[in-house]
């Protein structure tokens, strides 16, 4: 089983729709967590970090669920420009900070 | 300028040659990394280096070696290269996080195909 599981998509919504992504982990020392952005053939970007409250970015709602261990992205009024791939990102605080990546959903916002 | 920036973006290369994947940061990051990226498979973690005298092994660094020159740069290099090291190649860098959240930065990717 993967450390960090993600549906690979790809999510096929028009613009204007809402949008949610799941994520687990299977590591419960998992201390740190994040959404990183990937536009086709570019590098990742950090999109948000995730909050044990949950936190909010503009049309970007990030929560947490440490009991049942995954995360979620929800995107409001989606943008064509929200096309990417969406990377679930997973820190354990142990020597080197290991980061652990999802293999990310593919969100594709149509007109 | 780029932040984090990778020389060659591309290379076409033949099985058994030696290939040298560099990354210059302007930063100021103690930390720097080697990622691979192959699809479905996501982002997996070769070697990291804290400071110029760490250098330590992530989870799939065999057939590979990495050398810190300067704080500002970290390469990475395939003695042999064979054709499952083809993918896209990230270098990241990230600064000291007292709460262990440390963000990354990454360069725009080398893409490595190995024939």
């Amino acid at each position: 089983r993967k450390e960090v599981e993600q549906d690979p998509g790809p999510f096929n919504v028009p613009e204007g729709a809402t949008v949610a992504f799941n994520c687990t982990y299977s590591n419960s020392a998992s201390q740190s967590f994040f959404w990183y952005r990937q536009d086709c053939r570019k590098e990742p970007k950090l999109l948000m970090s995730v909050y044990s409250s949950g936190n909010e970015d503009g049309r970007f709602t990030a929560q947490l669920n440490r009991a049942s261990q995954y995360i979620s992205l929800l995107i409001r009024d989606s943008k064509l420009s929200d096309s990417a791939t969406y990377l679930c990102v997973v820190n354990r605080m142990e020597y080197g900070n290991k980061l652990v990546f999802g293999a990310g959903t593919i969100l594709r916002v149509k007109s | 300028d780029a932040d984090v920036t990778q020389t060659p973006r591309n290379r076409i290369t033949k099985t058994g040659k030696r290939i040298m994947l560099e990354c210059s940061q302007t930063k100021g990051h103690d930390r720097m990394y080697w990622y691979r990226q192959d699809p479905g498979l996501g982002l997996r973690l070769i070697y990291y280096s804290f400071d110029v005298k760490d250098i330590n092994k992530g989870e799939i660094s065999d057939g590979y070696s990495v050398s810190r020159q300067a704080q500002a740069k970290f390469s990475l290099s395939l003695e042999s290269a064979i054709p499952n090291q083809t993918a896209l190649y990230f270098c990241a860098t990230s600064d000291f996080s007292v709460s262990g959240a440390n963000v990354l930065t990454f360069g725009a990717g080398s893409r490595l195909t190995v024939l």
